[in-house]
């Protein structure tokens, strides 16, 4: 079984609309997450990381975490046709060693 | 903005043979990380280094071998390319105090025929 799911695994918004991605793992040890942004052609570009629970909010951005069910999410308020990209959720038993486990990835259209 | 570059950004392969993708970063991070990513999926952790002259096993290591001889560089060996090392392969470094904040190279197509 895959240690970090990712649903759905595409969506698509209207421009200025929300878009709502989720994150689960089923393995304890992983207390650690961050998400990923990856544009067709590029390398991943990390988002923004949360490791308490509860929300966190960085400009267009909000994630949200609740660790006793290891579930993430991410918001993205004003979609705009450059969210358009695979966005990865990764996690890790711990802050400090780079070892992260990746999810397949959520396909967001943003449609103008 | 950190800067990975990684070398050549494709390459098509014979069955068998040698395989040597380069990484190269300006930003003296101590940890650097080799990825590879399947169409439709994640990416997996290959091979990581924390120093020069020292690499560990990743999440996926058969088959390949990791080479750091300097802090900015960190290569990826394929002694035996075969068809299933088909992929996309992402270098990435981070820092101590970057909380695993990954920056990644643009990748490396590998096409094995």
């Amino acid at each position: 079984q895959q240690k970090v799911q990712q649903s759905p695994e595409s969506l698509s918004v209207p421009e200025g609309g929300m878009a709502s991605l989720n994150c689960t793992s089923s393995d304890r040890n992983f207390q650690y997450f961050w998400w990923y942004r990856q544009h067709s052609g590029e390398g991943p570009k990390a988002l923004m990381s949360i490791f308490s629970d509860g929300d966190k909010k960085e400009g267009r951005f909000t994630a949200h975490l609740n660790k006793a069910s290891l579930h993430v999410s991410l918001h993205i308020r004003d979609s705009q046709p450059s969210d358009s990209a695979l966005y990865f959720c990764a996690a890790s038993g711990s802050t400090n060693t780079g070892k992260l486990t990746f999810g397949d990835g959520t396909v967001l259209t943003v449609k103008p | 903005e950190a800067a990975v570059t990684q070398s050549p950004r494709s390459k098509v392969a014979v069955t068998g043979g040698k395989v040597t993708l380069s990484c190269h970063q300006t930003n003296n991070h101590d940890y650097m990380y080799w990825y590879r990513q399947d169409t439709g999926h994640g990416l997996r952790l290959i091979h990581y280094s924390y120093v020069a002259d020292s690499t560990e096993k990743g999440d996926i290591p058969d088959g390949y071998k990791a080479s750091r001889p300097s802090q900015e560089n960190f290569s990826l060996i394929l002694e035996l390319a075969s068809l299933s090392q088909t992929a996309v392969y992402f270098c990435a470094s981070s820092d101590r105090q970057s909380n695993e904040r990954l920056f990644f190279g643009h990748g490396t197509k590998l096409s094995v025929l």
